[in-house]
């Protein structure tokens, strides 16, 4: 399978505990998304990276999250300190970026997270 | 800054009538459009792309959407719904830069015998 793949696709975890989420993007691709989707709603938009540079960050995304891309490879979302509210749908993505445009991003299946 | 709406929150139809889903955009230049679909238990899955090419475009399994510059609109149809299209759509916005993408809130589209 050459598509994005996401681990775990579901954890449960207690108040407080430190969960890790893994993303393998398509191999060529050079960007590399992370969305969190709640239900109802649509996904929204947490950080992405450029090969293993971290571009962007969204207000959404507190102290208590951090993102890796260490060699421009696989990434780690982890929550640290987990709430209530972190419980959602966790996505990832990835596209390639030439030169003047970027070609359509492809999402893997997701980790959700239950927070209890 | 970029941003879509999508009008309807539910769209109810019988199998083998027309499909209009509706999607409004917001930007300060010509944008990339997308229509995704995200099946229950399955990925976001792309249903086809805008980049300022044929402001007609086709995707997967018989859908279409039209760029509408003077109406901001990019409207997703289909002229013949089927059970298998029952699922909810999201139509997606690239912002500046090719940064990321900006979904709308999604509709949920029910097809019914």
């Amino acid at each position: 399978d050459t598509g994005v793949s996401q681990n775990p696709r579901h954890k449960i975890t207690k108040r407080g505990q430190n969960v890790t989420f893994r993303c393998d993007p398509i191999s060529e691709h050079n960007r590399l998304y992370w969305y969190r989707q709640t239900l109802g709603q649509g996904p929204e938009f947490l950080t992405y990276f450029q090969n293993e540079a971290q571009l962007e960050k969204s207000r959404l995304l507190s102290d208590r999250f951090s993102a890796e891309r260490p060699k421009g490879s696989f990434s780690t979302l982890e929550i640290q300190r987990t709430e209530q509210g972190d419980s959602a749908m966790y996505l990832c993505a990835s596209s390639l970026l030439l030169t003047g445009r970027n070609t359509e991003a492809f999402f893997g299946q997701g980790t959700r997270l239950t927070v209890v | 800054a970029q941003s879509v709406t999508q009008l309807d929150s539910h769209v109810s139809v019988s199998e083998g009538t027309p499909v209009l889903l509706r999607c409004n955009y917001s930007s300060s230049y010509s944008p990339s459009l997308f229509w995704y679909v995200q099946h229950p238990n399955k990925g976001l899955q792309l249903l086809l792309k805008y980049t300022s090419a044929a402001t007609l475009v086709k995707g997967i399994n018989g859908f279409e959407a039209e760029f509408k510059k003077s109406e901001t609109s990019f409207h997703l149809t289909k002229p013949s719904a089927h059970m298998s299209d029952a699922a909810e759509y999201f139509c997606v916005v690239l912002s500046g830069g090719y940064n990321k993408l900006i979904f709308g809130a999604g509709t949920r589209l029910a097809v019914h015998p």
